[in-house]
């Protein structure tokens, strides 16, 4: 079993509709939790970043992680095509030093 | 914001020579240096970890020798693939730690490696 499970996709939606991702982690000494985008042959951008549970938002982006669950979630609200990317969940131990990625969520927003 | 500058972008080479990759970082110090392989559709593989002035980490399967790593200054890392073959054909990334931050992790724009 993967520490980290992401539901591949491919998650289409149509623009202006919001775009919900999760993940789920399986090991309790996870504590700092990101969101990459990669666009397609590009390097993964970070978009959001949370430290132990609760919610962040910023702009059209709400972050929130369940440490109870191991659940964490990204939400990108009013889609736009330009949204369309692979969506990476990954988190870190607080003491440790190696990313560990889910296995990324496929996005298309149509227009 | 942190930049993380990766060269060359794309590169053909024929089978059998070396291709080196040079990750940078362009505004600050990155003690730490990580570099990923990623196939088609897949999530990104962590091949080693890199810190300044000592032996890379490989991770469990990566060939230390065909895969060699050097992380001379705190801003300058470099994978190089030896005897590149068909199968090294991939997408390479590599990726710096901000001191002094757990979430501090910035990538670079990626190597698309090309053996003919």
């Amino acid at each position: 079993q993967k520490e980290v499970e992401q539901d591949p996709g491919p998650l289409s939606v149509p623009e202006g509709a919001i775009v919900s991702l999760n993940c789920t982690y399986s090991n309790s000494a996870f504590q700092y939790f990101m969101w990459y985008r990669q666009y397609s042959r590009k390097g993964p951008e970070l978009l959001m970043y949370t430290y132990s549970s609760g919610n962040k938002e910023d702009g059209r982006f709400t972050a929130q992680v369940d440490k109870s669950s191991k659940y964490i979630s990204l939400f990108i609200r009013d889609s736009q095509p330009s949204d369309s990317a692979t969506y990476l969940c990954a988190t870190v131990k607080a003491a440790g030093n190696k990313l560990t990625f889910g296995g990324g969520t496929r996005v298309l927003v149509k227009p | 914001g942190a930049v993380v500058s990766q060269h060359p972008s794309r590169v053909i080479c024929k089978s059998g020579t070396s291709v080196k990759i040079e990750c940078r970082s362009l505004d600050f110090q990155a003690t730490t240096m990580f570099w990923y392989r990623q196939f088609p559709k897949q999530s990104l593989m962590l091949m080693a970890t890199s810190n300044e002035g000592s032996k890379a980490t490989y991770e469990q399967g990566v060939e230390k020798d065909k895969f060699l790593i050097n992380h001379a200054s705190l801003t300058l890392s470099t994978l190089t693939v030896t005897s590149a073959h068909p199968e090294d054909s991939s997408f390479y990334i590599c990726s710096a730690r901000r001191q002094g931050e757990n979430y501090g992790y910035t990538f670079g724009s990626g190597t698309r490696l090309t053996v003919v």
